[in-house]
């Protein structure tokens, strides 16, 4: 088992909608995760982190960790077109930051 | 203003050559990474270190070597044993040993294709 992984998608959702996006990790990976968004072409830029178990909001992002379940989940609210892009997960094992292959998500308008 | 820079962002390397990518930060971050990453793919760990005068291999270190000689400063060379070097490369770096702040930060990454 990989220690992060993402659903490829893509995800698409109309504009206005809720996006909702997972990942789930081993038992190899510590509780540290992290949400980034990456535009075609571009570096990953961080969007939200999460250390503890629960809900963390942040504007329209909303970051969702379960412990229990081993997964970790990122919702965008009120979606709009700018939001397409690539969203990578990463977690924290050991003194490496490993991350998924990322869910590419698609706002239509 | 602080951050992350890597240089140069195009670079074109000959078959059978080293080259050099550069990674400097001014964030007086402990900690620094190189990854790559292959069109459609998610990123790959090649290095890191967690302190000046060490570093670990990731998971594809094989072809590349790197130096932390400085705190600033994680220079990554790709050499003529990486049989595949064309991807998009990025250096990233974090505070070390804080478990509720190891936040990454990315620089704008370093496009290496073999002519």
């Amino acid at each position: 088992q990989k220690e992060v992984e993402q659903n490829s998608g893509p995800l698409s959702v109309p504009e206005g909608a809720i996006a909702s996006l997972n990942c789930t990790y081993s038992d190899r990976v510590s509780q540290s995760f992290f949400w980034y968004r990456q535009y075609s072409g571009k570096s990953p830029e961080l969007i939200m982190s999460i250390y503890s178990n629960g809900d963390k909001e942040d504007g329209r992002f909303t970051a969702q960790l379960n412990k229990a379940s081993q997964y970790v989940s990122l919702l965008i609210r009120d979606s709009q077109p700018s939001d397409s892009a690539t969203y990578l997960c990463a977690g924290q094992y050991g003194n490496k930051l490993v991350f998924g292959a990322g869910t590419i998500l698609r706002v239509k308008s | 203003d602080g951050g992350i820079t890597q240089s140069p962002k195009y670079l074109f390397r000959k078959e059978g050559q080293n080259v050099t990518l550069s990674c400097e930060q001014n964030l007086n971050h402990d900690a620094m990474y190189w990854y790559r990453q292959d069109p459609g793919q998610g990123l790959r760990l090649i290095y890191y270190s967690q302190i000046v005068n060490d570093f670990q291999k990731g998971d594809i270190a094989e072809g590349y070597s790197v130096s932390r000689e400085k705190k600033e400063s994680f220079p990554l060379t790709v050499t003529s044993a990486q049989k595949n070097p064309t991807a998009f490369y990025l250096c990233a770096s974090s505070i070390r040993g804080r478990l509720s702040n190891t936040e990454a930060f990315f620089g704008q990454g370093t496009r290496l294709t073999v002519v």
